[in-house]
């Protein structure tokens, strides 16, 4: 199957600092990545969209200054939590899909953040 | 706002009992329905993806439902087994194409 790794898997950092987060897929070209957000006992909130070589597209109230995403390739992006702060501490997730029907999305095993 | 709900929480059943729970999404512009299963510490893995009404899939012990014109979708396992022990996701898709994730079942098999 489908396999997306994401890296680091577990991050603590001080606050002001700066965190980037990668997202692979490992046996296939990703046409879509996507990123998500997830608090505690929440669902996964959709925060970004990205397709390789394009601008991300952000959900509103996602500030794009703060979370900057690259997808500079078919197989990598990566999320970039710009001077985070405790507010920022949670546990991000990509997916990536294929072209095809329904676009069937593989997931990370996500990141979690911790901003001290 | 689209809101995608699941039910129960957070269930416990005994090893060998048959469970089932319940995703409920907006019915309207209705395009597909997705299953997660999703265990600690690994990737959200997919089961099922489900797009027409009455739609049914199965998988081993596992099989789905689906019913757009009221909005909700069934998971059942059959036969619990320890290893079925995560945190059950569906995700619903409009025409809008991105997916809204209910917050989840997470299910405890005990042996």
């Amino acid at each position: 199957g489908a396999v997306v790794s994401q890296h680091p898997s577990r991050v603590i950092c001080k606050s002001g600092t700066s965190v980037k987060i990668e997202c692979r897929s490992l046996d296939f070209q990703a046409t879509t990545m996507f990123w998500y957000r997830q608090f505690p006992k929440q669902s996964l909130m959709l925060m970004a969209t990205s397709n390789e070589g394009s601008k991300a597209t952000y959900e509103q109230g996602v500030e794009k200054d703060k979370f900057l995403i690259n997808h500079a390739s078919l197989t990598l992006s990566t999320l970039t939590v710009t001077s985070a702060h405790p507010e920022d501490s949670s546990f991000y997730i990509c997916s990536a899909t294929t072209s095809g029907s329904y676009n069937e999305q593989f997931f990370g095993p996500g990141t979690r953040l911790t901003v001290l | 706002i689209l809101n995608v709900e699941q039910s129960p929480q957070s269930l416990h059943v005994q090893e060998g009992d048959s469970t089932n729970f319940t995703c409920s999404f907006p019915s309207s512009n209705f395009y597909a329905l997705h299953w997660y299963r999703w265990e600690t510490a690994k990737s959200p893995e997919a089961l099922f993806v489900m797009t027409l009404n009455g739609d049914e899939k199965k998988k081993g012990r596992i099989s789905a439902t689906l019913n757009t014109k009221e909005g909700y979708s069934y998971l059942y396992i059959k036969g619990s087994q320890p290893e079925d022990s995560a945190t059950y996701l569906c995700a619903y898709r409009n025409y809008g194409q991105n997916f809204v994730f209910g917050p989840g079942t997470r299910l405890s098999v005990l042996p």
